[in-house]
C-alpha cells in the first residue's frame, strides 16, 4: 500500500463548479501536510499548506482530518486555469516529502 | 534569482550508455533533492543532500544510479549503464531548510528517453 493515496481522476468539471479531492495517508506519525500543483509537462509547485483548523486561500480550502488520516482540497468556482494535477504531500519527522501520485483536474468551458 | 536550473532538458540515449543529469540549486538553499516521475509510479524521491552531504539515498533504484554534490551550487545524477525502464522525467529541487523546508522549488526537469 502506498503511503499517500489519491484518486487519479480525471475529474472533468464545468467552469464555475465546485470540486473536491481527497487524499489518505497511512503513517499516523505524519506531521505536516500540503498540496502541490503540477501543470501539464511542468514542475510541481506548492499550492498551500494544510492545517488541522483548515486553511483557506481565495477559492481554495484545505482540510485535515487526523483521526481518519485524510486530507482534502476544495476548489470553488472552478476556472479553466485550475486545470492541472494536484499532488497531496505528507512529511513525517524528516526532511522528506512524500508525494501522492496526483489527481488530475480538467475544467471545461 | 533564476530558480533551479537543470540540464539537459531532454536526453535521448541508447540502452547501455552513460547519462549525466545536472542541477544548479537556488543560491542559499541548504537542501537538494533528486526525484523521478513516471505515469505509473508518480513522483519518487531518489536521494537528497543537506549542505552537500547525502542524507538519504534509499530511493536510488540500484547501483547503476549515483549522485554527487561537489559544492553548494552543483549536483549530478548519473545512470550507468542506462536501461529503457529508466525513461522518466527527472526533477531536481532545492529548499532553504529550517521551518520552511516543506516548500521545495523544482527545476523544469530532464525528460530522459532510453531506447
Amino acid at each position: 500500500r502506498k503511503e499517500v493515496e489519491q484518486d487519479p481522476g480525471p475529474f472533468n468539471v464545468p467552469e464555475g463548479a465546485t470540486v473536491a479531492f481527497n487524499c489518505t495517508y497511512s503513517n499516523s506519525a505524519s506531521q505536516s501536510f500540503f498540496w502541490y500543483r503540477q501543470d501539464c509537462r511542468k514542475e510541481p509547485k506548492l499550492l498551500m499548506s494544510v492545517y488541522s483548523s483548515g486553511n483557506e486561500d481565495g477559492r481554495f480550502t484545505a482540510q485535515l482530518n487526523r483521526a481518519s488520516q485524510y486530507i482534502s482540497l476544495l476548489i470553488r468556482d472552478s476556472k479553466l486555469s485550475d486545470s492541472a494535477t494536484y499532488l497531496c504531500v505528507v512529511i513525517h519527522n524528516t526532511d522528506k516529502l512524500i508525494f501522492g501520485t496526483g489527481t488530475r483536474l480538467q475544467v471545461f468551458p | 534569482d533564476a530558480g533551479v536550473i537543470q540540464s539537459p532538458r531532454h536526453e535521448v540515449t541508447e540502452m547501455g550508455q552513460e547519462v549525466t543529469l545536472r542541477c544548479k540549486p537556488i543560491s542559499g538553499h541548504d537542501y537538494l533533492f533528486w526525484y523521478r516521475q513516471t505515469m505509473m509510479r508518480g513522483l519518487e524521491l531518489l536521494i537528497y543532500f543537506n549542505n552537500n552531504v547525502p542524507i538519504d539515498d534509499s530511493g536510488m533504484p540500484e547501483d547503476r544510479f549515483s549522485a554527487k554534490m561537489p559544492n553548494a551550487s552543483f549536483s549530478t545524477l548519473k545512470i550507468q549503464p542506462s536501461e529503457p525502464r529508466d525513461s522518466a522525467v527527472y526533477f531536481c529541487a532545492s529548499s532553504p531548510g529550517g521551518q520552511e523546508n516543506y516548500e521545495q522549488y523544482f527545476g523544469p526537469g530532464t525528460r530522459l528517453t532510453v531506447t
